[in-house]
């Protein structure tokens, strides 16, 4: 069965340091990756996807993830945080013929001054 | 494109009352989830659709939960009688055809049962 695990519920980083959330998962077959933002009161946007080809894969808002087959993870980084980052960021994975998401518990990401 | 639109965005309801949470999916969209988030459960698949069929709806809480969906462009979470403890936000996603296709979220509805 599918599972997703994200390492920390919630994440701290100061303005302008690297921002690393972690996201391991599980699958019987090659998964379809995603990784979501959700900002207070609103519904969850994409942020990148992988599906097939090029490992790293480039999304919105200057982050980026990296798909690592040898270490089941898909870690979610942006190089510098901003304020505006601070948001949940959910991981989810999706397997082959399934339209189901399985969907992470989520990181809380907080961003100090 | 408007993306995917839900009504009401807030609804307060006693003990009891029906509910009625509405979702319109992005045009052109075929497969259709309601997802409920707590703080204490998370984020929870509830049912979906393709095609307007319901493929998958393991995720019901119980009886007093149902969801229709009449066409492609409209579906329905109703909850009769509602209880406190379905006082939640209420998600509806969209999403195209094929493989590996992401889902597009409405903006939710909170529901607060009294």
């Amino acid at each position: 069965a599918q599972s997703v695990t994200q390492l920390g519920s919630h994440v701290s980083v100061s303005e302008g340091a690297l921002v690393l959330l972690r996201c391991n998962y599980s699958s019987s077959v090659p998964p379809y990756l995603f990784w979501y933002v959700q900002y207070p009161n609103q519904g969850l946007q994409l942020l990148l996807k992988y599906t097939t080809g090029a490992t790293l894969v480039k999304g919105i808002n200057g982050f980026e993830a990296e798909f690592k087959k040898s270490e089941t993870s898909f870690h979610l980084t942006k190089p510098s945080a901003h304020m505006s980052d601070a948001a949940e960021y959910f991981c989810a994975v999706s397997e082959g013929s399934s339209y189901k998401l399985i969907f992470g518990s989520g990181t809380r990401l907080l961003v100090r001054p | 494109d408007a993306g995917v639109i839900q009504s009401p965005r807030h609804e307060v309801t006693e003990m009891g009352q029906e509910v009625t949470l509405r979702c319109k999916p992005i045009s052109g969209h075929n497969s259709l989830f309601w997802y409920r988030q707590t703080m204490m459960r998370g984020l929870e698949l509830l049912i979906y659709f393709n095609n307007n069929v319901p493929i998958d709806d393991s995720g019901m809480p119980e009886d007093r939960f149902s969801a229709k969906m009449p066409n492609a462009s409209f579906s329905t979470l109703k909850i009769q009688p509602s209880e406190p403890r379905d006082s939640a936000v209420y998600f509806c996603a969209s999403r195209g055809q094929g493989l590996g296709g992401e889902q597009y979220f409405g903006p939710g509805t909170r529901l607060t049962v009294t």
